[in-house]
């Protein structure tokens, strides 16, 4: 596997269910990140990990929750959705420059197309 | 506030030359990336801006004026594939290592 995965890639859940989005990058970066894309909307971050750790929570609902094992994986943990939440969830990665501030190009990955029932 | 504006939907021909404008007001700016997007795929890295001016790389070209809070993206030789949206995102001086992206440019390729 090259690049940024996601798994699975379409998804359809009722609101009362509990599932999970997995996102593997492979490209030795120490950044992650999930956005969601809504139609006609920007893609909007929702969380951003670096070096493992959470550092940033763009006002996200409680409904969502990361996870960040290590800096090569990421998962999106989903419970009791709204259908407002259909939406397309992408992953993202890049190498945060050492001794910041920036970052170099965000990588990413093919989404997962979210449907909530 | 911070806000990027972008045109929502360009239609060009086979052949010819488009340019898809980016304006954009933030917080702090630490470069401007364009993005194509082709529908249900990846956003795929094009081009990235941090100093004033012009980058070209073979078909697509990408400016920058800081003062002006204003890019754009040139696509010459224009190709079918090439129909796709194009997002502009801006990176901020935050430290929180976040991009601001616009709603994106659907590009509609004719014969």
């Amino acid at each position: 596997e090259t690049g940024v995965t996601q798994t699975p890639r379409h998804l359809v859940m009722g609101m009362t269910n509990k599932k999970s989005l997995k996102c593997e990058q492979h490209l030795g970066h120490n950044a992650m990140y999930w956005y969601k894309q809504s139609a006609k909307k920007p893609l909007e971050l929702m969380f951003v990990y670096n070096f493992k750790e959470q550092t940033e929570n763009n006002s996200v609902p409680s409904r969502f929750s990361p996870e960040c094992p290590n800096s090569s994986h990421l998962f999106l943990h989903l419970h009791t959705l709204q259908p407002e939440d259909s939406a397309l969830y992408l992953c993202a990665s890049s190498q945060v420059r050492a001794g910041g501030p920036g970052t170099d190009t965000q990588y990413f990955g093919p989404g997962t197309r979210l449907t909530v029932l | 506030g911070q806000n990027i504006d972008q045109p929502t939907e360009m239609t060009a021909t086979e052949g010819a030359i488009v340019q898809i404008n980016c304006t954009y007001q933030t917080s702090g700016f630490n470069g401007l990336f364009w993005y194509q997007q082709h529908a249900g795929e990846a956003p795929t890295f094009l081009s990235y801006n941090v100093l004033d001016g012009l980058e070209e790389k073979g078909r697509f070209s990408s400016f920058l004026s800081r003062s002006k809070g204003y890019s754009y993206l040139l696509l010459k030789e224009l190709q079918m594939k090439d129909s796709a949206s194009y997002l502009c995102a801006v990176e901020e001086t935050s430290g929180t290592y976040k991009y601001i992206f616009g709603t994106g440019t659907r590009l509609k390729v004719l014969a």
